[in-house]
């Protein structure tokens, strides 16, 4: 089957620019999450999606940040203002339910450099 | 709250050593537990969880509540065994999310 797909792959903007990162989950899969990795660091939740609802977005930046999953399929996160402390890799899974008893699939990541 | 820590960051061992990598959890309930592995230049990908209690790729994990432990285990490692290894814990406490330790990398030499 096909994987998590992410884009893009690299992502270099200035401070206070905005910036926005696509997940195409895999078919089928409810649940969607997004994870932020700070180099040196576990992957931290930003957000979870059940279907195009939002079960849990409490680490989630909301001055900044905004996310949404249309349709409950594909969802797109955006930073606007990025700051220097954004840089780092977003990383987006998929599994079939939200019980977090399964596994949790993950795509490549989008690695993004705030200068 | 809910917290895994891994107190290493860097293991490294002998091809043929015997591994553990620790995990401890903090969380008030009964959550699932996770293995997940991240090769080079791979996705993040998971490895084991203690529900299905089998071995995968010659590693095995207790989940031990009574220490709120999962440590991961290998008799004997391999230099394909090098790689970013991340504990994670899920429950239903605050809405069935997953969250990931700080992750330990380990070096097999040859």
């Amino acid at each position: 089957e096909a994987g998590v797909a992410q884009s893009p792959r690299y992502k270099i903007i200035e401070k206070r620019q905005s910036v926005a990162f696509w997940c195409n989950p895999i078919s089928g899969h409810a649940t969607l999450y997004w994870y932020q990795q700070i180099l040196g660091q576990g992957p931290k939740l930003l957000i979870q999606f059940q279907n195009n609802g939002v079960v849990d977005d409490s680490q989630l930046p909301k001055d900044r940040f905004s996310a949404e999953r249309l349709k409950g399929v594909d969802s797109t996160l955006k930073i606007q203002p990025a700051k220097l402390e954004d840089s780092a890799v977003y990383l987006c899974a998929s599994s079939p339910n939200y019980r977090g008893t399964t596994e949790a699939f993950f795509g490549q990541g989008t690695r993004l450099t705030v200068v | 709250a809910q917290r895994v820590t891994q107190p290493e960051k860097l293991l490294s061992v002998f091809k043929g050593a015997p591994v553990e990598l620790k995990c401890n959890y903090s969380y008030s309930g009964s959550p699932e537990l996770f293995w997940y592995v991240q090769y080079s230049r791979q996705r993040l990908q998971l490895l084991l969880r203690h529900i299905s209690r089998e071995s995968i790729k010659g590693f095995t994990a207790d989940l031990n509540k009574g220490e709120t432990s999962f440590h991961l285990k290998k008799p004997f490692a391999q230099e394909e065994d090098s790689a970013m290894y991340y504990c994670a814990l899920s429950g239903n406490t605050g809405g069935f999310k997953t969250i990931f330790g700080a992750g330990t990398r380990l070096f097999v030499k040859a």
